[in-house]
């Protein structure tokens, strides 16, 4: 089966450092998401991408985090610098067609102590 | 704006009960609407999917009903097992080649023996 794939799964850093996740979306997908999931907010969607340009970043605190697409292999999110509030795992999904939904990763479990 | 609303968890059912987690929307347009299901530690998983009015989706012995006229598409299933203790998500999206899709809150759904 086709996959996205996720890394690291799991990243415990200290307040203040940079923190980078990386996406590996299913080869041929050409929308790619990023969603942050915590206990109190649920599933938030932080931006997203279509053919490696972004549509859509408004969920996304500016000052602090980034969202790229170098290429259409690999998509990444950096937090610069983290705070502990940014404690979540973070999953992104890719896909091709709207109506057909999306296939999402198994998540960046991010701890900011 | 579009919108979706699902029934508010924990649900606890005993094995081989009767399973119906409700779902509405509120959409501009003709959605897609799907179901989600996340198991622990794992991302989200699509379920199934409807594409129009009076479809219905199944999978792995759930069913959902894409119900215009009352804007629902609630998941139901006749004989729920332990392994179905997951996080189920309803959503809406594919209203254009460039849209996102919109989350419902989830209902954790817990399985007794």
């Amino acid at each position: 089966d086709a996959r996205v794939t996720q890394t690291p799964r799991h990243k415990v850093t200290e307040m203040g450092q940079e923190v980078t996740m990386r996406c590996q979306p299913i080869l041929g997908h050409n929308t790619v998401f990023w969603y942050r999931q915590t206990m109190m907010q649920g599933l938030e969607l932080l931006a997203y991408f279509r053919n490696r340009a972004p549509l859509d970043d408004s969920g996304m605190p500016k000052d602090r985090f980034s969202a790229e697409m170098p290429d259409a292999t690999l998509a990444t999110l950096k937090i610069q610098p983290s705070e502990p509030r940014d404690s979540a795992v973070y999953f992104c999904a890719s896909g091709l067609t709207p109506g057909e939904g999306y296939t999402f990763g198994s998540g960046t479990r991010l701890t900011v102590v | 704006g579009n919108s979706v609303t699902q029934m508010e968890g924990p649900v606890t059912l005993s094995e081989e009960a009767f399973l119906t987690i409700n779902c509405t929307y509120t959409a501009t347009g003709y959605p897609s609407l799907f179901w989600y299901v996340q198991y622990p530690g794992e991302g989200l998983q699509l379920l199934l999917k409807a594409t129009k009015a009076d479809d219905k989706g199944s999978n792995k012995g759930f069913e959902a009903t894409y119900r215009k006229e009352t804007t629902s598409f609630h998941l139901e299933k006749g004989s729920v097992q332990v392994s179905d203790s997951a996080v189920y998500f309803c959503a809406l999206g594919g209203f254009s080649s460039a849209s996102k899709i919109i989350f419902g809150s989830g209902t954790r759904l817990s399985i007794r023996p």
